[in-house]
């Protein structure tokens, strides 16, 4: 158990609709990351947030939005769905050394 | 940039034999943190093995230990006595030292499946 916990684990979402995924970090991380994973790929770095300020970003465009809460829980925000959308979605939260991450959120766009 | 190469898309052991699967990354930083991440089909990620670029003692936990080749920029991972448990997809992951800031982008190689048989 990494203490990294995502909701919901499965979303079936329309193209074009708006969702939100989110993500409880581990006790004392301030900094939290999103990748994106899809079938047989390895995970690609989306953004991060460090003290609810955004911390880099991968190629992904504007419509992949977040937020970092006062309490370092995050949501990663996805508007205008496409259907290369679809994948597994996965929050991590970083100490200094390494990653831990969550169980994912396994997105299917229709 | 950096970048996690991964060449062994597929890969099968037996029970109880040992499997070495290979990483190369590319990077012109000094300062790195390298990961060995598996990933089984309940999909969490789990942290198997992790290397400071900085020391050039090789990790090892327990059955896993690496082969750390910085000149070479090679990082590979031994699996020794291989077990059932042991099936799933294998990630190399590279991280740049946060220095000051935490930093704690990855970069995932694209993956090795493993399969342990009986």
């Amino acid at each position: 158990e990494t203490g990294v916990t995502q909701s919901p684990t499965h979303l079936i979402k329309t193209r074009g609709q708006q969702v939100t995924l989110r993500c409880s970090s581990q006790s004392g991380h301030n900094t939290v990351s999103w990748y994106q994973q899809a079938l047989g790929q390895g995970p690609q770095f989306i953004f991060q947030y460090y003290r609810e300020e955004e911390n880099g970003r991968g190629n992904f465009p504007p419509r992949f939005s977040g937020l970092q809460f006062p309490n370092y829980s995050s949501e990663l925000n996805v508007n205008a769905l496409e259907l290369d959308d679809s994948a597994l979605y996965l929050c991590a939260s970083n100490s200094r050394t390494e990653a831990f991450f969550g169980q994912g959120t396994r997105l299917t766009v229709v | 940039a950096q970048t996690v190469t991964q060449s062994q898309p597929e890969m099968s052991v037996q029970e109880a034999e040992t499997v070495t699967l290979s990483c190369t990354y590319d990077t012109s930083e000094n300062n790195y943190y390298l990961f060995w991440y598996k990933q089984p089909p309940s999909r969490q990620m789990i942290l198997v093995i992790r290397q400071e670029a900085y020391k050039q003692q090789n990790a090892t936990e327990n059955r896993f230990s690496v082969n750390f080749q910085k000149a070479a920029k090679s990082f590979s991972l031994k699996i020794s006595d291989s077990q059932l448990g042991d099936t799933a997809m294998y990630f190399c992951a590279f991280m740049k030292h946060g220095g000051s800031s935490n930093t704690g982008k990855l970069i995932f190689g694209q993956g090795t499946t493993l399969q342990v048989k009986p």
